[in-house]
């Protein structure tokens, strides 16, 4: 089955400095990788998804990027701010079939 | 309204008690799913309902019962829970079972079990 990955567990940056979460999958077959923001105590929201026919996707100050080849996408931050702060889960699916989240990254954005 | 509503926010049971959460969506999806997450974790899926029909259940322990009564309610029946069974209970939507799909959550049942 689909197994993610994802690095690293917790990521400090200075508030204005750029954030990059990393993550990896194994199942070829996948083709909706959907990035989620879970502040505490809230439930998870979808922030930017992308398709297995697309290499990039941008939306203000957010950003997704997806290799097929490697098998690896990425969620860039920009100018991140106090509200950034939050827990971001990597997710993998393909058609009927489960979600898979990674591991989550605890972000903080310091003052 | 695109709102995935859950009662209750927070609920607490001893290990003898029978309980429910529930869950509503007006959105016109098809597809509802039960999740389990504990601190500082992703959500674990348990069950998955497709046109009101168990598509998968993540072999979820018995005393989880699910029931999908139409296709905007989604209960989740609790009976002789364990303490480890504390957790964020969530439910999501979305407008098929098709992963191309975005889901969204409602706001979670906090479930402490003593």
């Amino acid at each position: 089955g689909e197994n993610v990955e994802q690095h690293p567990s917790t990521l400090s940056v200075q508030e204005g400095d750029s954030a990059v979460i990393k993550c990896t999958y194994s199942d070829s077959a996948s083709n909706y990788f959907p990035w989620y923001k879970q502040e505490l105590g809230k439930r998870p929201q979808l922030i930017i998804d992308i398709r297995s026919n697309v290499g990039e996707k941008k939306d203000q100050r957010i950003a997704v990027t997806l290799n097929k080849t490697a098998k690896h996408f990425s969620l860039h931050i920009t100018e991140t701010q106090p509200e950034d702060s939050a827990v971001y889960f990597c997710a993998a699916s393909k058609r009927g079939d489960k979600i898979i989240f990674g591991k989550g990254t605890r972000l903080h954005i310091l003052p | 309204d695109t709102e995935v509503t859950q009662t209750p926010k927070h609920l607490v049971m001893g290990m003898t008690n029978k309980k429910s959460l529930k869950c509503e969506q007006h959105m016109g999806h098809r597809a509802m799913y039960w999740y389990k997450q504990k601190a500082k974790k992703p959500p674990e899926l348990m069950f998955v309902y497709s046109y009101e029909k168990l598509s998968i259940n993540e072999s979820v322990p018995s005393r989880f019962s699910p029931e999908c009564p139409n296709s905007s309610l989604l209960n989740l029946h609790l009976h002789a829970l364990q303490p480890e069974d504390s957790a964020l209970y969530l439910c999501a939507s979305s407008p098929l079972f098709d992963p191309n799909t975005e889901a969204f959550f409602g706001q979670g049942t906090r479930l402490t079990v003593v």
